[in-house]
């Protein structure tokens, strides 16, 4: 399975994009890139997923470098709401979690 | 029902005892999966069944851990001899299909937590 990396963390200013970014770097050419995010003592929550185009949807947008080995989910006005761990994956089968990007949205 | 559910919610335990926690995916879902988070960790994938059968029981921390399900639907995570390691939430997950066939997404149940005293 394809690992993948993100910051740790991260502020944003609510009101403002938040632009979460992920190295997959040795991700395979049948594999998608999904993003959940989980906001404390909940259950993790689908936000989007896509191939190699990019995507958007009621959430977010999901850019994907054309190498496919990064990409970056867009937030386009972050609430408070949207403070959260935020997980990038991709494989095949198995999803791993990695520990994700502590995102806290600022007042 | 419209979501995973979980149950119990909370379960406290002796150490030594057994423990079964249940999952109900969303019907029709084929897939299934278990993993658990420990209090400020991310996600450890434990198991995945496709149908009734798990292809990869991988993530399994050792011989006290057993999952089965039946009728394609139901699922129990059985962790024998809990000890305080333990300790943790445990999360279902399921999907229309295989997940990474990239056309379905997974939906998590709530969780139960488990606490081994």
């Amino acid at each position: 399975d394809a690992k993948t990396t993100q910051p740790t963390s991260m502020d944003c200013a609510e009101g403002r994009a938040a632009n979460l970014p992920c190295n997959h770097s040795t991700i395979s050419g049948n594999e998608y890139v999904y993003w959940y995010r989980q906001i404390h003592s909940q259950g993790p929550q689908y936000i989007i997923h896509g191939l190699k185009n990019n995507e958007t949807n009621e959430m977010a947008s999901l850019i994907i470098t054309e190498d496919r080995k990064s990409s970056t989910l867009i937030l386009p006005h972050a609430t408070l709401r949207d403070t959260a761990v935020y997980y990038c994956i991709v494989s095949s089968r198995n999803f791993v979690f990695g520990p994700g990007t502590r995102l806290s949205v600022l007042p | 029902g419209a979501g995973v559910s979980q149950s119990p919610s909370n379960k406290v335990t002796e150490k030594g005892k057994d423990v079964e926690l249940r999952c109900d995916p969303i019907s029709g879902h084929t897939a299934l999966y278990w993993y658990r988070q420990s209090l400020g960790q991310g996600l450890e994938f434990l198991i995945y069944f496709q149908g009734n059968s798990a292809p990869d029981k991988s993530g399994l921390p050792s011989d006290r851990f057993s999952a089965e399900r039946t009728g394609g639907s139901v699922s129990t995570l059985t962790i024998q001899r809990t000890q305080q390691e333990d300790s943790a939430v445990y999360l279902c997950a399921s999907s229309l299909q295989e997940w990474g066939t990239g056309w379905t997404e997974a939906f998590f149940g709530q969780g139960t937590r488990l606490t081994v005293v």
